[in-house]
């Protein structure tokens, strides 16, 4: 089963600021990476996919990239809205298919 | 697109318990469908996978032989059977439709609470 890694776990950042968020596979996924955004009490709602297509209605501060075993998304000019746990997924070959453990990402 | 979950509840380990999943907005029977929970404040676990016409269906180790996912395509619904419910089976079930012909998870629920204790 591949295992996806994600770091840092958390990190915390002033609004105007980007971050990087790293996610890594423990075998080639090839482009089959999709990244997720979790508010608080709120449902995940898709970010990318094909590791680096932004979905419908995702501003083109968030990027993502990679391809294989090592993938980022970043978020440029941080707003609180941002506030967030980002998680990752593969989603190569059948399932299961397994999430990152998540990235906590702080906006004050 | 919407996807309503409904079922959730308190139930007693060794329980059970049917989740199900309302859909609308897309042609149902052209999309595979997921069940993905989430433990409190832990992250996403996909558990369950149903492809668009039921032939296909892979569960995670952690609930297979206790846990069924289904579908009616004539209603456009989708379906969790729960058994033998553990401790460790609370939290939030998602219902998530997949992207067809990929399997990234286009659309989710809103989720419906499931709380296993004595």
């Amino acid at each position: 089963e591949t295992v996806m890694t994600q770091s840092p776990a958390s990190l915390s950042v002033s609004p105007g600021e980007g971050v990087t968020l790293s996610c890594r596979a423990s075998q080639s996924i090839s482009s089959n990476l999709a990244w997720y955004q979790q508010k608080p009490g709120q449902a995940p709602r898709l970010l990318i996919y094909d590791a680096s297509t932004r979905a419908t209605g995702v501003p083109a501060r968030v990027s993502g990239s990679g391809s294989g075993t090592e993938f980022t998304l970043t978020i440029s000019s941080l707003q609180s809205e941002d506030s967030a746990v980002y998680y990752c997924q593969r989603y190569n070959d059948w399932p299961p298919w397994t999430f990152g453990q998540g990235t906590k990402v702080e906006v004050k | 697109v919407q996807l309503v979950e409904s079922g959730g509840g308190l139930v007693q380990p060794g329980g059970s318990l049917r989740l199900s999943c309302a859909a609308s907005g897309f042609t149902w029977s052209r999309y595979s469908m997921n069940w993905v929970r989430q433990a409190p404040g832990k992250g996403l676990e996909w558990i369950a996978y149903i492809s668009s016409a039921g032939s296909a269906i892979f569960y995670s180790d952690s609930v297979k032989g206790r846990f069924t996912i289904s579908r009616d395509n004539a209603r456009d619904s989708l379906f969790l059977q729960m058994t033998n419910l553990r401790d460790e089976d609370t939290g939030i079930y998602y219902c998530a439709r997949d992207s067809a012909p990929d399997w990234y998870l286009e659309f989710w629920g809103q989720g419906t609470l499931v709380t296993v204790s004595s």
